[in-house]
């Protein structure tokens, strides 16, 4: 089984301007979640969305906007990119809604460089 | 506010044993989890503990004492492949996962 795939592996982008990060599961997991991984830094919930057609805004939302149309497919935008948002982005997915035994499970990153 | 501690980088020789500490100070506690992360690679889930003592899991063993915010990984007979970074991260009482900064593991022949 795939997982979580991301796409794409790495970009660099110009500031200014927009991108979408996609992110897409086949585990049918119900909760899906965007996290920023930066240097001497755990890793920091941008948006969450605990089941289709809800979001949620994290620790580190702004700058960014998420949409959940449907299960599997979670994608990331940045309307207009900044140097800050320079980092390694990481979707990942859960089986429930947040319970405590809820392990998440990661796609493989987008390391993200804006100039 | 929530705060996750590890130290930031550790040696161990191969063959030998490690442990990895971990303490949080969160709004409230729903358990607590240990992945391992590559370098250059997403985490991988490892562990997780919601009660007090020891979970054992071949190599590794994590532990959590809830009354002392502390949990520790233990990893046995080190391998160069086990040459990662260790997350920390509590579920606090919004069911969110808290993210301790990691701790980056150097394993030497």
């Amino acid at each position: 089984t795939a997982g979580i795939t991301q796409a794409p592996t790495s970009q660099i982008l110009a500031a200014g301007r927009s991108m979408t990060l996609r992110c897409t599961q086949d585990m049918r997991h119900n909760a899906m979640y965007w996290y920023r991984q930066d240097l001497g830094l755990g890793l920091r919930l941008i948006h969450y969305s605990n089941t289709a057609g809800t979001t949620g805004k994290g620790e580190v939302p702004d700058g960014y906007s998420v949409s959940r149309a449907n299960t599997d497919d979670f994608p990331l935008t940045l309307a207009s990119a900044v140097p800050s948002q320079t980092s390694v982005y990481f979707c990942a997915s859960s089986e429930a809604d947040r319970s405590s035994t809820d392990t998440q499970y990661f796609g493989p990153g987008t390391r993200l460089t804006v100039l | 506010g929530q705060n996750i501690d590890q130290p930031t980088e550790m040696t161990a020789t191969e063959g030998a044993i490690v442990q990895i500490n971990c303490t949080y100070q969160t709004s409230g506690f729903n358990g607590l989890f240990w992945y391992q992360q590559h370098a250059g690679e997403a985490p991988t889930f490892l562990s997780y503990n919601v009660l007090d003592g020891l979970e054992e899991k071949g190599r590794f063993s994590s532990f959590l004492s809830r009354s002392k915010g502390y949990s520790y990984l233990l990893l046995k007979e080190l391998q160069m492949k086990d040459s990662a970074s260790y997350l920390c991260a509590v579920t606090d009482s919004n069911y969110q996962l808290i993210w301790g900064a990691g701790t980056k593991l150097i394993i030497k022949p």
